[in-house]
């Protein structure tokens, strides 16, 4: 299995809502993503774990918690969001959390905030 | 801070012909580029990267050059076809970071 996997493709949620974003890897990658994308733009960092371990959060609001319970999956909780959040939400994977190494991209979850 | 700049934002380009799409970063201590491929609605996908320590390099249709002393990389693809269209982004990331940071990204468009 060479390929990041996401769900849900889609998602709209109210600002009361809570949510999650899920994110499966399988080939063995210790290193982890969460980019938000918005129209026109490139992918924007969020988090990043290395060996399951928390090791970047660029500044991302509490309303986003990401988790990873385990070496291959990743999950993104949503909670109290604003419209602004609305965007693409991109996983991605690495063997490790090194500077040179290939980040391999899922197909993203769209996510739309009323 | 780190930054990438990208060139230029949009493309357009008659089937056949060449097209080439430049970047310029910033930090010195960068030392992977790599380029991604973004069709509309979908997923980034690598398509070629370059490390420091080579000057060119090629896969098929697409080539990445790499001048260091000028902190310039570029993408070339050659004998342009309609799935070409996309938009592309360059990067850089080094090795001690675990970011890379994009440039803006170019909207290419082959013409059949």
């Amino acid at each position: 299995d060479t390929e990041v996997t996401q769900t849900p493709k889609h998602l709209v949620m109210g600002m009361t809502n809570k949510k999650s974003l899920k994110c499966e890897q399988h080939m063995g990658h210790r290193a982890m993503y969460w980019y938000k994308q918005k129209a026109k733009k490139p992918p924007e960092l969020m988090f990043v774990y290395s060996y399951e371990k928390l090791s970047i959060n660029e500044s991302v609001p509490s309303r986003f918690s990401p988790e990873c319970p385990n070496s291959s999956l990743l999950n993104l909780h949503l909670h109290a969001l604003q419209p602004e959040d609305s965007a693409l939400y991109l996983c991605a994977s690495s063997q490790v959390a090194a500077g040179n190494t290939e980040q391999f991209f899922g197909p993203g979850t769209r996510l739309t905030v009323l | 801070g780190e930054n990438v700049e990208q060139h230029p934002s949009t493309l357009s380009v008659q089937e056949g012909d060449s097209a080439v799409i430049k970047c310029t970063y910033s930090d010195s201590a960068s030392n992977y580029f790599p380029w991604y491929k973004q069709e509309l609605g979908k997923r980034p996908q690598l398509i070629i990267d370059i490390r420091s320590n080579v000057g060119e390099k090629k896969d098929q249709r697409i080539a990445v050059t790499l001048n260091k002393t000028a902190k310039h990389f570029s993408l070339h693809i050659t004998e342009t076809q309609p799935e070409d269209s996309a938009v592309y982004f360059c990067a850089a990331n080094k090795r001690s970071s675990y970011k890379l940071i994009f440039g803006s990204g170019t909207r290419l468009l082959v013409r059949p």
